[in-house]
């Protein structure tokens, strides 16, 4: 299995600020990555699939980038509806495997 | 738009078998490229992938589950069902459906709360 590594598993940041979220592949999965808010009690959402696609709807703060087996998740001027959990998704092969979530707390 | 929604019952007993049903509207199971799994969420935990149906009936797993899990679809009822077998207290999770494109999954039901308790 592909294990998936998100760092850091806390972040307190403010409204405004500039994050980055970190995560890393066991081996290489290409760009086949895709990265979720998810708020309490709410099904998870996906923001960016392929590494760096933009899903429809969702923010131009948020951008995705990185290939092979690191990959970041920016947002870059926090707003507060932004506090949440995220988690990255590779779905270069079976079995799909998440990261084991970052979240995002007000500072 | 499309909608997924899960049902079934919310408490199961040890040893007991896990049925839960995903009730697709606003679209059709049978699209070409459209693949439909099943993802759980142990209490205050990250997610796992518990496995993958295409309407033809061909069905990836997750290894780890791979002996315990059954995934089938019904494209005349557009729903999708999910059996585990002899669950424990480790099977307590909530439990969502989603459509995967290409592997990302764009659409999520909003998830049940399964409890494994006698």
């Amino acid at each position: 299995d592909i294990q998936m590594t998100q760092s850091p598993s806390t972040l307190s940041a403010s409204v405004g600020d500039r994050v980055t979220i970190t995560c890393r592949a066991s081996q290489s999965i290409s760009n086949w990555l895709a990265w979720y808010q998810q708020k309490p009690g709410k099904a998870p959402k996906l923001l960016i699939n392929k590494a760096s696609s933009l899903e429809s709807g969702v923010p131009s703060r948020f951008s995705g980038s990185g290939s092979g087996t690191e990959f970041t998740l920016t947002i870059s001027s926090l707003q507060p509806d932004d506090f949440a959990t995220y988690y990255c998704q590779q779905y270069n092969s079976y079995p799909y495997t998440f990261g084991q979530g970052t979240k995002l707390e007000i500072e | 738009q499309l909608q997924l929604q899960e049902s079934g019952p919310g408490l199961v007993k040890p040893s007991e078998t896990l049925s839960l049903t995903c009730t697709v509207s606003g679209g059709s199971l049978s699209s070409t490229g459209d693949y439909w799994g099943w993802i759980r969420q142990p209490p205050g935990k990250g997610l796992e992938w518990i496995g993958t149906i295409y309407y033809s009936g061909k069905t990836y797993f997750n290894p780890s589950l791979k002996s315990r899990v059954t995934i089938s679809v019904d494209t005349s009822k557009n729903h999708f069902s999910l059996k585990l077998s002899s669950v424990t207290a480790a099977d307590t999770a909530v439990y969502y459906c989603a459509r995967h494109r290409s592997g990302f999954l764009d659409s999520w039901g909003q998830g049940t709360l399964v409890t494994v308790s006698s």
